[in-house]
Order: C-alpha cells, then sequence, then structure tokens
C-alpha cells in the first residue's frame, strides 16, 4: 500500500475510444504528478499540480487531458490515441516544500489497439 | 538540475550489503539527491534522500562524499525482494513549488542466493 491509488491497474482501449486513468492519494499531499514508462525508456514526467493549478505540461500531445478537482484526485483523460502511447502511466503526489519526495501509485498498464 | 551517472546492472549475493554507488559530479550546493527504487511492473518506491550530510533510515543509509560529487545507497542486508532498479536522482528543491524529478535509466541490482 503506497497512498496513492491508480485505477485500472489495467486497461486496453481502441483508437477511438475515449477513457480516464484515475488517481487518489490518501496522504494530504497538495501537488500531484502524471508520469509515462514506455517499454525499456526511463519515466517521462507529463504534467504536475499545485493545490489543483497545472504548473507543468511537458509538451503533452492533446490528446491527453489531465484533470485536478482537488488535491487528492488526479485524473488522466484520453482519447484517440495512438499505438505508440501504449505505456505504464504513473501517479505521484508529494507536499509542496523544499525538498518532498514524490510517492507514487503502483500505475495504469495502458495498451492501445 | 545535475546529471547523474550509475553503473548500469549488479550483482550482490543475499544477506552481504548492496553498495549502489551514483556519480553527480556537477551537482551544485543547493541539489539534493534522491534513491528511489522500481520492481518490475510496480510505481517507483522512494527510498531515502539528502543533502549534505549522511542520511539513514529503516530501508537503506545514504552516504555523500564531502565534496558531494557523488554518493552510495547501501542496503544492509540485501534479500531477494530487493531485486529491482535503483535511481539516482539529483535535484533543485523548488521553494513553494513541487518536485519534479527526472529519472534516467538507473542501476539494475540483482540479488541472488
Amino acid at each position: 500500500e503506497t497512498g496513492v491509488t491508480q485505477t485500472p491497474r489495467h486497461l486496453v482501449m481502441g483508437m477511438t475510444n475515449k477513457k480516464s486513468l484515475k488517481c487518489e492519494q490518501h496522504l494530504g499531499h497538495n501537488a500531484m504528478y502524471w508520469y509515462k514508462q514506455s517499454a525499456k525508456k526511463p519515466l517521462e514526467l507529463m504534467f504536475v499540480y499545485n493545490f489543483k493549478e497545472q504548473t507543468e505540461n511537458n509538451s503533452v500531445p492533446s490528446r491527453f487531458s489531465p484533470e485536478c478537482p482537488n488535491s487528492s484526485h488526479l485524473f488522466l483523460h484520453l482519447h484517440t490515441l495512438q499505438p505508440e502511447d501504449s505505456a505504464l502511466y504513473l501517479c505521484a503526489s508529494s507536499q509542496v516544500g523544499r525538498d518532498s519526495p514524490l510517492h507514487f501509485g503502483n500505475g495504469t498498464r495502458l495498451t492501445v489497439t | 538540475d545535475a546529471k547523474t551517472t550509475q553503473p548500469t546492472s549488479m550483482d550482490c549475493a543475499e544477506g552481504r550489503a548492496a553498495n549502489l554507488p551514483c556519480n553527480h559530479s556537477t551537482i551544485s550546493g543547493n541539489e539534493y539527491v534522491y534513491w528511489y527504487r522500481q520492481i518490475h511492473s510496480q510505481g517507483p518506491q522512494y527510498i531515502i534522500h539528502g543533502l549534505k550530510n549522511n542520511e539513514t533510515n529503516e530501508m537503506a543509509s545514504l552516504i555523500i562524499t564531502e565534496d558531494r560529487k557523488s554518493s552510495t545507497l547501501i542496503l544492509p542486508h540485501a534479500t531477494l525482494r530487493d531485486t529491482a532498479v535503483y535511481y539516482c536522482i539529483v535535484r533543485v528543491a523548488v521553494r513553494g513549488g513541487g518536485n519534479k524529478l527526472t529519472f534516467g535509466t538507473g542501476t539494475q541490482l540483482k540479488v541472488e542466493l
């Protein structure tokens, strides 16, 4: 149990589907993050939210749309994805502070067919 | 953020100490050293972090050289469950902001009987 819960754990979707990934943190943190990990590649930061406000968009295509309704919840809305978007999508949270470490969930394994 | 260099892989016998090195020769005075590990198909797990002084917690010890250009993560009694990819990350803490971490390729530690 990491304190950061991601659902679903696995997702298969077609290129025309719309789906959403959900992340919830139970650690009282106020910053949340989306990372992408493609096969045999390092983790790539996608988005950062501090106090529900987006502070970082790492040149992510618009077919990925994040939403952060409050400090405990983070969503990633997906539409018109490509097969190369298949990856492990990881959510993390931290305190907004000088050296607060990130705490990660166990990710959603996404396969786009 | 300073770049880090880690060996691609290491082996360790179960019950022995695992010493994982990290070189960060361009580190600046306000950059922290973080260590994470990732077991296959799970999210990265926070281990420990430090600025100047050596740090110890229930999982590991972090030894930072006096010039701060390198560090070593020590798992005192490695078990098979410590087999994972270990990431050393150097990061400037942003006051009032989230803590974006940039992951490299890490060290694959294999603990064997």
